[in-house]
């Protein structure tokens, strides 16, 4: 089991640029989650999948951000443009949907840094 | 309205001593709670859970209580140790199937 796979571990990027975040769930997990960890805010959830389809957005900061899960096993994260406001970690986890009581897995997360 | 609340940012224990973290929620759909350990630059992992039907549940050295009517749960760690070191989140659940999580609680443990 590898676990949960994000990449890149870093990324630095000019104020306006697109970042892509990319994330690939523990195989037969089909629950997908994109979390952000600030200092203000915590570890606040963006959006969740189940078997790839998006069911709550609401967590999304703004239409410059948008995430899509193609496949089971392939998930990204878009800001477009970026802001410094962005800058923060990035998380995602994946969950077998059998259960909502079930623990998340997370990968170990993207650092954004938006100068 | 920030629906999880860990109030302490921060703990430091003596190793050996008791470590108590604490979680308040507001909200009364949630029936399901967790701890998550979080060490610097991973991701959290999965401690300990409890459901709303019970009101305590071990796990060696990890325990974590559950208060429904003051809506507060906590969770002990004894005897602690330097490893124990962490960032703690308590996270609530729903059938809406999505995790509220806290801000955290770093826990120092001293040798």
């Amino acid at each position: 089991d590898a676990g949960v796979i994000q990449s890149p571990r870093h990324e630095v990027t000019e104020m306006g640029q697109e970042v892509t975040l990319r994330c690939k769930p523990i195989s037969g997990h089909n629950s997908l989650f994109w979390y952000r960890q600030t200092m203000m805010r915590g570890l606040e959830l963006l959006i969740y999948f189940n078997n790839n389809v998006p069911i709550d957005d609401s967590g999304m900061p703004e239409d410059r951000f948008s995430a899509k899960m193609p496949n089971a096993s392939f998930s990204t994260l878009k800001i477009q443009p970026s802001e410094p406001r962005d800058s923060a970690v990035y998380f995602c986890a994946s969950r077998s949907q059998g259960s909502y009581n079930s623990p998340l897995h997370f990968g170990n997360g993207t650092r954004l840094t938006v100068t | 309205d920030q629906q999880v609340k860990q109030n302490s940012p921060s703990l430091s224990v003596q190793e050996g001593r008791i470590s108590i973290l604490n979680c308040d929620y507001t909200n009364s759909m949630f029936d399901y709670f967790l701890w998550y350990k979080k060490y610097p630059a991973e991701g959290p992992t999965f401690l300990i859970s409890i459901s709303s039907i019970k009101d305590k549940n071990e796990d060696g050295r990890f325990t974590v209580f559950l208060n429904k009517s003051a809506k507060h749960l906590s969770l002990h760690i004894v005897p602690s140790q330097p490893g124990d070191s962490a960032v703690y989140f308590c996270a609530a659940s729903s059938n809406a199937g999505k995790s509220t999580f806290g801000d955290g609680t770093t826990l120092t443990v001293k040798p």
